[in-house]
């Protein structure tokens, strides 16, 4: 069964505006932790943002949101105030249990246009 | 520079060739993680090293995958016999220690592989 399922292949955003990145998760693990990266063109991967399971808040990094629904098994990124150096491929990531490795989503291709 | 470099950035292997990528983490990162990405795709696990040690190769996808990292530093992902299939982006990433849920891979830049 996936792990990380990103729904949303590819995004169109203004620049300037908010933009949610959708992230559902499946784990049966009481302790994990959720990561999103951004991707750009040059291929590097690029950490943006925590929420880990117990955590009572939502993350903030910036212009990073994470929008952690636990009931519901979801992780939203947002975005806000986008500019055009957001346009990039965003994956959603988890760690759960006593692992160390990251399953990731198939990531959603975010463009913002001028 | 101070982040992980991987090495080469590009490479290209006519199929049953043996390929060696090359992985140099941040210094002091006690934690290495090889990735394989296809096209497209995210990152899947390949294998995960703690100090010199392989704790985790589940995610080898045949016997012809083989990692090393000897002196807990430096680590080497060997393909051996490439197939068409194995053409895909090999991500390292490395990690301070191997604890913590917060705990933060910082990834390479890549190896690009194609195998003709």
């Amino acid at each position: 069964a996936q792990k990380i399922t990103q729904t949303q292949p590819g995004m169109f955003v203004q620049e300037k505006e908010a933009v949610t990145l959708d992230c559902t998760y499946d784990t049966s693990d009481p302790s994990y932790g959720l990561f999103w990266y951004k991707q750009p063109s040059s291929g590097e991967m690029i950490f943006l943002i925590y929420q880990g399971s117990y955590d009572q808040q939502n993350a903030t990094e910036g212009r990073y949101s994470l929008n952690f629904q636990k009931a519901r098994k979801s992780a939203n990124l947002v975005i806000s105030a986008s500019q055009l150096g957001d346009s990039a491929m965003y994956f959603c990531a988890m760690r759960e249990g006593p692992g160390y490795k990251l399953s990731f989503g198939a990531g959603t291709t975010v463009t913002v246009r001028a | 520079g101070a982040g992980v470099s991987q090495s080469p950035r590009y490479k290209v292997a006519k199929r049953g060739q043996d390929v060696a990528l090359r992985c140099d983490p941040i210094s002091g990162h006690v934690s290495l993680f090889w990735y394989q990405q296809a096209l497209g795709q995210g990152p899947e696990f390949l294998t995960y090293f703690q100090n010199e040690a392989q704790l985790d190769k589940s995610g080898l996808p045949s016997d012809r995958f083989f990692a090393e990292r000897p002196e807990g530093s430096v680590s080497t992902l060997k393909i051996q016999r490439t197939q068409q299939e194995d053409s895909a982006v090999y991500l390292c990433a490395s990690s301070l220690t191997s604890g913590g849920w917060d705990n933060e891979q910082f990834f390479g830049p890549g190896t690009r592989l194609t195998v003709l």
